[in-house]
């Protein structure tokens, strides 16, 4: 069994659309994040949700809310998509919140926006 | 946070041989957590090693933790083909955990 899964792995779209990735855990976690990886390979966070309270929005383009049904889901939605949109996305998930446990994180969607 | 500065940037080894990576930070932690991301794939938790320990093994990896430096190190002996990824090491002190640049190794057959 996948422990974090996301959906889809490839994303390819126009600039300007609207998209949407999906990430669930079934760890019974009640902590998730987003996070990007740029072509440079870093790695930085974008959001954090915590049983379904959101603890952490970094300097993110408004353009990007997340949103938590339930503490085992945590959906990405992106608006008027742009150039610099394209990136790996990746989910994550941990017992509880902080950098005080270890992270279990996503296969990762990777976004392209032509 | 605060991230943890990877060194050096790239390493090539043989099969079979060990590899070292270091990695520097600024402020006090929590504790340092390493992970592993093979290419197109997702970051793998490997270690986490807390303030107040100094030295943790799993497996054929062993990782230090010098408080007094701010430094820490992970070695991997026996490298196999399947650890070409590129290592991330991440202190912890807070909220966030802030992801370097990383250290790529290439394990040559």
């Amino acid at each position: 069994d996948t422990a974090v899964s996301q959906t889809p792995k490839y994303l390819v779209t126009q600039m300007g659309n609207d998209k949407s990735i999906k990430c669930e855990q079934n760890l019974g976690h009640d902590t998730m994040y987003w996070y990007k990886q740029d072509s440079k390979k870093f790695l930085k966070i974008m959001f954090s949700y915590n049983n379904k309270e959101l603890i952490i929005n970094e300097t993110v383009p408004n353009r990007f809310s997340p949103k938590s049904p339930d503490k085992a889901h945590l959906n990405l939605h992106i608006n008027s998509l742009e150039l610099g949109d394209s990136a790996v996305y990746f989910c994550a998930s941990s017992l509880i919140a902080g950098g005080y446990n270890e992270q279990f994180f996503g296969p990762g969607t990777r976004l392209t926006v032509l | 946070s605060q991230q943890g500065e990877e060194d050096p940037q790239a390493l090539s080894i043989q099969e079979g041989e060990n590899a070292t990576m270091n990695c520097s930070y600024k402020t006090s932690i929590n504790n340092l957590q390493w992970y592993r991301q093979n290419s197109g794939r997702g970051l793998v938790h490997l270690i986490l090693i807390r303030s107040n320990e100094r030295e943790k093994h799993s497996g054929r990896l062993r990782v230090t933790l010098d408080t007094s430096k701010k430094s820490s190190s992970l070695l991997i002996t026996a490298s196999r083909a399947a650890d070409t990824a590129s290592y991330f090491c991440v202190p912890s002190n807070d909220y966030k955990l802030s992801f370097g640049a990383g250290t790529t190794v290439t394990v040559r057959a």
